[in-house]
């Protein structure tokens, strides 16, 4: 069964503070993994995209990482910002379909405190 | 910003109504999808187009049913609504290539019903 797994479910931390978000996966056969952000009452916004030969990806602050052998992947978010405040979700993309369907994770919803 | 919308942002209604969830997007993308979202909780897709005149039902069993007449629009309509409807209900569309490798998706900002 194709699922994504987030840990944690929630994150605490203090502004100006690293911090690392967590996706296992087990989509099959597997094309793309997006890193979303979601504030609340919004829509999730593209943080970052990653195919199956790309191990890393930076967006400002944001740095995803890709182990597609242990179909893990990782975000981690340098000198935390009150805006930081939001849910992560990892989206996975399957590839052999013309919709590349989309499985979504739960989200780690993340609070950055002053 | 993705040129993509949403109406209305939040909707409380009396069950037994008959509701129109609007959503339009201005890329000219061909993939629409509508999602369903409860706090806390994953994203379960709904509906979903390839195109006008195409319409499928997700993963998730809805009794709400889309239509997509138009590239740029794909309104969701519940017949009846009920207390169990109340959800987050978000709207994306997408471009298509034949390497979904590249495909992103682009959400709207969804439409919060309360049906009491």
């Amino acid at each position: 069964k194709n699922q994504v797994e987030q840990s944690p479910q929630s994150l605490i931390i203090l502004e100006g503070k690293n911090c690392t978000l967590q996706c296992n996966y087990t989509v099959s056969p597997f094309s793309n993994l997006r890193w979303y952000k979601q504030d609340t009452g919004r829509g999730p916004v593209s943080l970052t995209i990653m195919t199956f030969s790309e191990n890393t990806k930076s967006n400002g602050r944001y740095t995803a990482t890709l182990d597609a052998d242990t179909k893990q992947s990782s975000l981690h978010i340098t000198a935390s910002q009150l805006s930081d405040s939001a849910s992560y979700i990892c989206v996975v993309s399957d590839r052999g379909s013309t919709l590349g369907r989309l499985y979504f994770g739960r989200g780690t919803q993340l609070t950055v405190w002053p | 910003e993705a040129d993509i919308y949403q109406t209305p942002r939040y909707l409380v209604i009396g069950t037994g109504k008959k509701i129109t969830l609007e959503c339009s997007q201005t890329m000219g993308h061909d993939k629409m999808y509508w999602y369903q979202q409860d706090p806390g909780m994953e994203l379960h897709l709904i509906h979903y187009s390839y195109g006008v005149n195409s319409t499928e039902k997700g993963d998730l069993s809805s009794e709400s049913t889309v239509s997509r007449i138009r590239t740029e629009h794909f309104p969701l309509t519940l017949e009846s609504a009920r207390p169990s409807h109340t959800s987050q209900y978000l709207c994306a569309s997408s471009e298509y290539y034949p390497d979904s490798t590249r495909t992103e998706a682009f959400f709207g900002q969804g439409t919060r019903l309360t049906v009491v």
